[in-house]
């Protein structure tokens, strides 16, 4: 199993560019996350989703969409970019987002720069 | 006041002896206190989870909860220069998995 997997790993977008982040998962995990990294920061949630065509807003969501048409793939989009969003994004799964049971499986990451 | 609290370090520790990392946490209903180890460069990788009142023990490390105090803590035992790491310190509020909150970490650095 390659677990989770996040594509591109470095993007470099200039102000007002379009991208998707790409999150896939082999594990059949039900629930999948999107978060954010800043430099010296904990995660924070951007979106999530309990299972595919079912999403919902974390913590940070604007200037953000997701999607989730099947259980495996979670992409992640960022409209008209901008500084405030550079950051490392992180992708995560986990099986059924019961919090006392259940453990959140991390991707590599994406490090997106905004000039 | 922050949700989650950390001191950000940098914790230095010398080999063998025992590392201590701190967590505060302001909302009283939560429920399940996570612990995340993160390598320069890399992601997080769940190293405990602890939701009841007390210690916790697996192999090396130990986390303690006190929900009166709102206070969750790891303990590294025999501390490694592989520990070298930043720990991330995470609470869920409720049932819901949206409700999980980081705080900023600690980082540990183990000195031979």
């Amino acid at each position: 199993n390659a677990g989770v997997t996040q594509t591109p790993k470095f993007r470099i977008l200039k102000i007002g560019q379009s991208m998707t982040l790409q999150c896939t998962q082999d594990m059949n995990h039900n629930y999948m996350y999107w978060y954010r990294q800043d430099p010296g920061m904990g995660l924070k949630l951007i979106y999530y989703s309990v299972g595919a065509g079912i999403t919902d807003k974390g913590e940070v969501p604007n200037g953000y969409n997701v999607s989730r048409s099947t259980t495996e793939d979670f992409p992640l989009r960022l409209e008209l970019a901008a500084p405030s969003q550079t950051s490392v994004y992180f992708c995560a799964s986990s099986y059924g987002g019961r919090g006392q049971t259940d453990t959140q499986y991390f991707g590599p990451g994406t490090r997106l720069t905004v000039l | 006041q922050k949700e989650v609290e950390q001191n950000s370090g940098p914790l230095s520790v010398p080999e063998g002896a025992i590392a201590s990392l701190n967590c505060t946490y302001s909302d009283r209903g939560s429920q399940s206190f996570f612990w995340y180890r993160q390598y320069s460069g890399k992601s997080p990788e769940l190293i405990m989870s602890i939701y009841s009142n007390g210690d916790k023990e697996d192999g090396r490390f130990t986390a303690q909860l006190n929900k009166a105090s709102q206070y969750v803590s790891l303990l590294i035992r025999d501390s490694q220069p592989s520990d070298s790491a930043t720990y991330l310190c995470a609470v869920l509020r409720g049932s819901s998995a949206s409700k999980i909150i980081f705080g900023s970490g600690t980082r540990l650095s183990i000195r031979p």
